[in-house]
C-alpha cells in the first residue's frame, strides 16, 4: 500500500539557522507534491506546489525540492525565525484526480530565539 | 473574502444520533474534500468530490456519506457516529486545472475545522 512518511515527528532548530525537513514515499506516483503549514486547531494553509519535472521550486525563504527517483522531497526554511514554528506536511497529489490524497503525519517545527 | 466555512464548529453528541457537517466554499472551486485528523495518524482523507455530483472515496470512508449537489456545497453526514469517529474535521476545495482535468493540482484552501466528539 501506499505510504509518506516525513522524517520525524519534531525538528528542534536555533533562529537563523536553516530547517530541513524531509518527506518520503514508496508505493506511489504523484504528479505533484505539496506542503502545508499548520497552527495548533487551524487547518493547514498552502505553502508550495511542485510538480514532477520540476526539481526546486523557492518562495521567499521557502524552497523545496522533489526526486521522483530517490521518491523524496526536501522543504527548506532558510533564515529562520520563532514565528516559523509550526506543524509542516506533505502531501501527494496523484496523477488523475479521481485517487485519493494522501498527507504525511507532519513534522512538528519549533525554531528557539 | 474567498475562503471555505464549515459548520459547526464544535459538535458534542452521543452515539447514533444522525449529524451533518456542512462545507460551504465561495472561490466557484470544482474539487472539494473532507478529512480528519487524529493524533498520531495524520490528516486522512474521507471522500471527495471532482465536481457537482461526483464523489468518491477517499482513504477513510466507512461510517461517512457524502453529496454535492451545488458546486459550493459539499455537506459530510454520520448517519449513526460512533465514538471512533470522534476527530477534528477538516474541508478543502481547490480550483482544477482545467480542460476536463479535475483534482486537487493546485492549492487546497482548508476551513477552519469542526471539533467532533461522539459519546
Amino acid at each position: 500500500s501506499q505510504k509518506i512518511e516525513q522524517n520525524s515527528e519534531a525538528l528542534n532548530i536555533q533562529e537563523g539557522k536553516t530547517a530541513t525537513l524531509t518527506c518520503n514515499y514508496t508505493n506511489y506516483s504523484p504528479a505533484y507534491l505539496q506542503w502545508y503549514r499548520q497552527d495548533p486547531g487551524r487547518g493547514p494553509v498552502f505553502l508550495l506546489l511542485i510538480r514532477e519535472n520540476e526539481k526546486e521550486k523557492r518562495k521567499e525563504r521557502l524552497k523545496v525540492t522533489f526526486d521522483t527517483t530517490l521518491k523524496q522531497s526536501l522543504f527548506h526554511i532558510t533564515a529562520s525565525q520563532p514565528a516559523d514554528s509550526a506543524t509542516y506536511l506533505c502531501a501527494l497529489v496523484p496523477l488523475w484526480g479521481n485517487t485519493p490524497l494522501v498527507f504525511g503525519k507532519g513534522t512538528r517545527l519549533s525554531v528557539i530565539a | 473574502e474567498a475562503q471555505v466555512t464549515q459548520n459547526p464548529r464544535y459538535l458534542i453528541t452521543v452515539t447514533g444520533k444522525k449529524l451533518t457537517v456542512t462545507c460551504s466554499q465561495n472561490m466557484n472551486h470544482e474539487y472539494m474534500s473532507w478529512y480528519r485528523q487524529d493524533p498520531g495518524l495524520g490528516l486522512r482523507q474521507i471522500y471527495y468530490s471532482m465536481n457537482v455530483e461526483v464523489t468518491d472515496k477517499g482513504d477513510v470512508p466507512e461510517g461517512y456519506k457524502v453529496s454535492r449537489k451545488e458546486k459550493r456545497n459539499f455537506p459530510l453526514i454520520l448517519e449513526s457516529p460512533s465514538p471512533n469517529q470522534t476527530s477534528l474535521y477538516f474541508c478543502a476545495s481547490s480550483l482544477s486545472l482545467g480542460g476536463g482535468r479535475a483534482g486537487p493540482y493546485n492549492e487546497q484552501f482548508f476551513g477552519p475545522g469542526t471539533r467532533l466528539t461522539v459519546l
